[in-house]
């Protein structure tokens, strides 16, 4: 267990479900992110939150639509996705400022746009 | 923006025997360089890390070496055990950036007992 827990561990949706992905963080931590692993790719970083705040948004589609209603919890709206959405998307918290520190990962959401 | 380029791919080694696996970065202001190891089914999880202030860092079987000037960063692996089989990834950041960590394209070590 690292302290980072997401939900579901698997998700198949169709292309014109709504869906949400959930990630909770026990360590105390004031920053999360979402990353997306696709096979042979290495992996993206999506979203930044710093203090509940969004401060990245690395040219992600607007079919993904993260939330952060407090520092411990992080969502991801998905909408009308397409297959290449497929992959594995990973929630980490760290403590932002000052030096870097670890950052924590969970086990992933897998998922399967059909 | 940071690139972060990894090799080899995969990688085979005999129980026993030691493992290097290699990163260059692209830019010279990052300074914060973790591996992180991901087992089937688990997410990426901290192994080492190093900073950009010493050249070598080393804990029990497993070490990070980083030359600055040539932009590169290696993890080395001694006397490898079956259980080391996974995934292994290096990444850079900038104090600056938060944690926003640029990933290498991972490696997948297989350790044959």
């Amino acid at each position: 267990e690292t302290g980072v827990t997401q939900t579901p561990r698997h998700l198949v949706m169709g292309m014109t479900n709504k869906k949400s992905l959930k990630c909770e963080q026990h360590l105390g931590h004031n920053a999360m992110y979402w990353y997306k692993q696709s096979a042979k790719k290495p992996l993206e970083l999506m979203f930044v939150y710093n203090f509940k705040e969004q401060t990245e948004n690395n040219s992600v589609p607007s079919r993904f639509s993260p939330e952060c209603p407090n520092s411990s919890h992080l969502f991801l709206h998905l909408h009308t996705l397409q297959p290449e959405d497929s992959a594995l998307y990973l929630c980490a918290s760290s403590q932002s400022g000052g030096l870097n520190t670890e950052a924590f990962f969970g086990q992933g959401t897998r998922l399967t746009v059909v | 923006g940071e690139n972060v380029e990894q090799h080899p791919s995969t990688l085979s080694v005999q129980e026993g025997d030691s493992a290097v696996i290699k990163c260059t970065y692209s830019d010279s202001a990052s300074n914060y360089f973790p591996w992180y190891k991901q087992e089937l089914g688990k997410g990426p999880q901290l192994i080492i890390d190093i900073r950009s202030n010493v050249g070598e860092k080393k804990d029990q079987r497993i070490a990070v070496t980083l030359n600055k000037t040539a932009k590169h960063f290696s993890l080395h692996i001694t006397e490898t055990q079956p259980e080391d089989s996974a995934v292994y990834f290096c990444a850079a950041s900038m104090n600056n950036a938060g944690n926003m960590l640029t990933f290498g394209g991972g490696t997948r070590l297989m350790v044959k007992p």
